[in-house]
């Protein structure tokens, strides 16, 4: 069975350009997660995802970040203009159940870097 | 709030030799606490968790973890370190009614032939 999937494993973007990251989780998984981590820094939430609907979106930066999750499947973090502070790791998870009593599968992650 | 602390964010060992990664945590309420790997060009990866059943949880690659409430800590352990533990380690915790995990700022662990 393939694992999270992300793509593309990394991206480097000028300051004031778009990128767009996605996820594929793994099949029949109904939460979705994205993460960040800024080098050196703890890895932090970002939102959630239950099918196609946002359940928590409390970690997201600005207005300048947009997830979506097309008909509950694959989801994409989209940034537009991207900054330097934009830069890290993003990762994706999926789990089948809530975080909490069940194990969250992450993606290999992909690495933005904004110049 | 809640709250991960890491303790030392390169830790090395020798091959062999007991690893021991450090993690305390805040929470007002009982708590679930997990230890993942990443190992290199990888995602990462479950090795324990902890949902209020068992002290002590077992997890995979010889691994284990005790959680003390009195002393808020849920450190990460191993008897004998192998060169294939080589990566990085990072403590969450996950409040009951919440679906997020809050993450240490993770632990390099290197082996040493």
């Amino acid at each position: 069975e393939a694992g999270v999937t992300q793509f593309p494993s990394h991206s480097v973007i000028e300051k004031g350009q778009t990128v767009t990251l996605r996820c594929d989780p793994i099949s029949g998984h109904d939460n979705l997660y994205w993460y960040r981590r800024v080098m050196g820094k703890e890895i932090k939430f970002l939102l959630h995802f239950v099918k196609e609907s946002k359940q928590d979106e409390s970690g997201m930066p600005n207005n300048r970040f947009l997830a979506e999750r097309t008909g509950g499947t694959y989801s994409t973090l989209k940034v537009q203009p991207a900054e330097l502070e934009d830069s890290g790791v993003y990762f994706c998870a999926s789990s089948q159940g809530p975080a909490r009593n069940t194990e969250a599968f992450f993606g290999q992650g992909t690495r933005l870097t904004v110049v | 709030a809640q709250s991960v602390t890491q303790l030392g964010s390169h830790v090395s060992v020798s091959e062999g030799a007991l690893v021991l990664l450090r993690c305390n945590y805040s929470s007002s309420v009982p708590p679930y606490l997990f230890w993942y790997v990443q190992y290199p060009n990888q995602g990462l990866q479950l090795l324990l968790k902890y949902t209020s059943a068992a002290t002590l949880v077992k997890g995979i690659n010889g691994f284990e973890a005790e959680f003390k409430k009195s002393e808020t800590s849920f450190h990460l352990t191993k008897p004998s370190a192998h060169m294939s533990d080589a990566a990085e380690y990072f403590c969450a915790v996950s409040q009951p009614g919440t679906y997020k995990y809050i993450f240490g700022t993770g632990t390099r662990l290197k082996v040493l032939a």
